[in-house]
């Protein structure tokens, strides 16, 4: 089955800073590969997706990329805020009618004012 | 449009005791999924249904845990007999179920066992 393997698993940046986060996957079948947000307590809040079509996506300060060769994604935030400061989850699932989600482990955000 | 709905936000019981939980999904979606996620660690998916079936339990204890998706009503998970193991958060989400469709979680269930 699909192993999602997420780095790092904390990141520290000054407020401005750029913060990126890495997801390997292991099924080259997988096809949809979704990011959440999740701040302390709450749901877990989904901010970009991709799908395997593509192999980059963007929305305002957040961009997510995709090499299908390597079977690794990545997210970009740029000009990171203090209300960035959350667990960042990668996914990924195949579109078999089995649409099950694999998450990495997270990786705790911290931007500093 | 109200979004996915979880309820009770927390529950307790005692060990031997049965839990139930419930999630209604969004507005339109058909398609349900449970996840469980224990303290400082990722989701991990548990089941996938669809109105009156279950079409993915790969991820559910053989044991003690049940889900349903009845044609009217919430989605109901039932843990069974509770032990201090199944101390977690149970997430929903919901999904309009074609192809790769987003999937919205609720604000999730938080299990203690005592």
């Amino acid at each position: 089955g699909e192993n999602v393997e997420q780095h790092p698993s904390t990141l520290s940046v000054q407020e401005g800073d750029s913060a990126v986060i890495k997801c390997t996957y292991s099924d080259s079948a997988s096809n949809y590969f979704p990011w959440y947000k999740q701040e302390l307590g709450k749901r877990p809040q989904l901010i970009i997706d991709i799908r395997s079509n593509v192999g980059e996506k963007k929305d305002q300060r957040i961009a997510v990329t995709l090499n299908k060769t390597a079977k690794h994604f990545s997210l970009h935030i740029t000009e990171t805020q203090p209300e960035d400061s959350a667990v960042y989850f990668c996914a990924a699932s195949n579109n078999t009618g089995f649409q099950k989600l694999v998450f990495g482990t997270g990786t705790r955000l911290l931007v500093s004012p | 449009n109200a979004g996915v709905m979880q309820n009770p936000r927390h529950l307790v019981r005692r060990r031997g005791q049965e839990a139930r939980l419930r999630c209604s999904p969004m507005k339109g979606h058909s398609h349900v999924y449970w996840y469980r996620q224990l303290p400082e660690e990722g989701l991990k998916f548990m089941v996938y249904l669809q109105k009156e079936n279950i079409i993915d339990e790969s991820g559910m204890p053989k044991e003690r845990f049940s889900a349903e998706f009845p044609k009217e009503g919430p989605s109901i998970l039932r843990i069974q007999q509770v032990v201090r193991g199944d101390s977690a958060a149970y997430f929903c989400a919901s999904s309009l179920g074609q192809g790769n469709q987003p999937q919205h979680f609720g604000d999730g269930t938080r299990l203690s066992i005592l």
